[in-house]
């Protein structure tokens, strides 16, 4: 079993649309929870970040964590064409570095 | 500010030739991760550094890899002997502290013939 399991899609949806992405974990030493955005044949762009469960909104972009399922999840309000990208979840574990696992992506197409 | 940046963003190699991939971390970070990415997988962790030393390298290959982060100059990773089975995305990372958030670079794209 990985430690970060996450749908790969692709995902495909209409403009405007709310996009739900997940990923389930199950080290419960993970205490560092972040979503990247990677476009295609680039480096990966941090979205979100947070440290503990609950919800964190940014704009368009809502994170969640739920530590008691070891789940998290990012939702994408009125999705753009420009949001096209594979999505990945991250986590670390705290005390002395940030090693990220990462989750498989998940490609998302929105398409006008 | 610049982002953190890696060079060669392609390179191409024959089986048995040496790679050399450069990072050149952002402004003021001195924490440098490296990751492996294979075509349709997620980032695999592979090296931890600070300035000259090596903290984790629980992520490489025992053979053939190797990392270094000098005092002066960027990040190196090494790959001795490329066999097919390297080609993939490497990618870089910095932060300015153990527990901040990780800034990625483009990535170098190795391709093995």
């Amino acid at each position: 079993q990985k430690e970060v399991e996450q749908d790969p899609g692709p995902l495909s949806v209409p403009e405007g649309a709310i996009v739900s992405l997940n990923c389930t974990y199950s080290n419960s030493a993970f205490q560092y929870f972040m979503w990247y955005r990677q476009y295609s044949r680039k480096g990966p762009e941090l979205l979100m970040y947070t440290y503990s469960s609950g919800n964190k909104e940014d704009g368009r972009f809502t994170a969640q964590v739920d530590k008691s399922s070891k789940y998290i999840s990012l939702f994408i309000r009125d999705s753009q064409p420009s949001d096209s990208a594979t999505y990945l979840c991250a986590m670390g574990i705290s005390g002395g570095y940030n090693k990220l696992i990462f989750g498989a992506g998940t490609r998302l197409a929105v398409h006008p | 500010n610049a982002g953190v940046m890696q060079n060669p963003r392609h390179l191409v190699r024959r089986r048995g030739q040496e790679a050399r991939l450069r990072c050149s971390p952002m402004k003021g970070h001195s924490h440098v991760y490296w990751y492996r990415q294979l075509p349709e997988e997620g980032l695999k962790f592979m090296v931890y550094l600070q300035k000259e030393n090596i903290i984790d390298e629980s992520g490489m290959p025992k053979e053939r890899f190797s990392a270094e982060f000098p005092k002066e100059g960027p990040s190196i990773l090494r790959i001795q002997q490329v066999v097919r089975g390297d080609s993939a995305a490497y990618f870089c990372a910095s932060s300015p502290s153990t527990t901040d958030t990780q800034y990625f670079g483009p990535g170098t794209r190795l391709t093995v013939l």
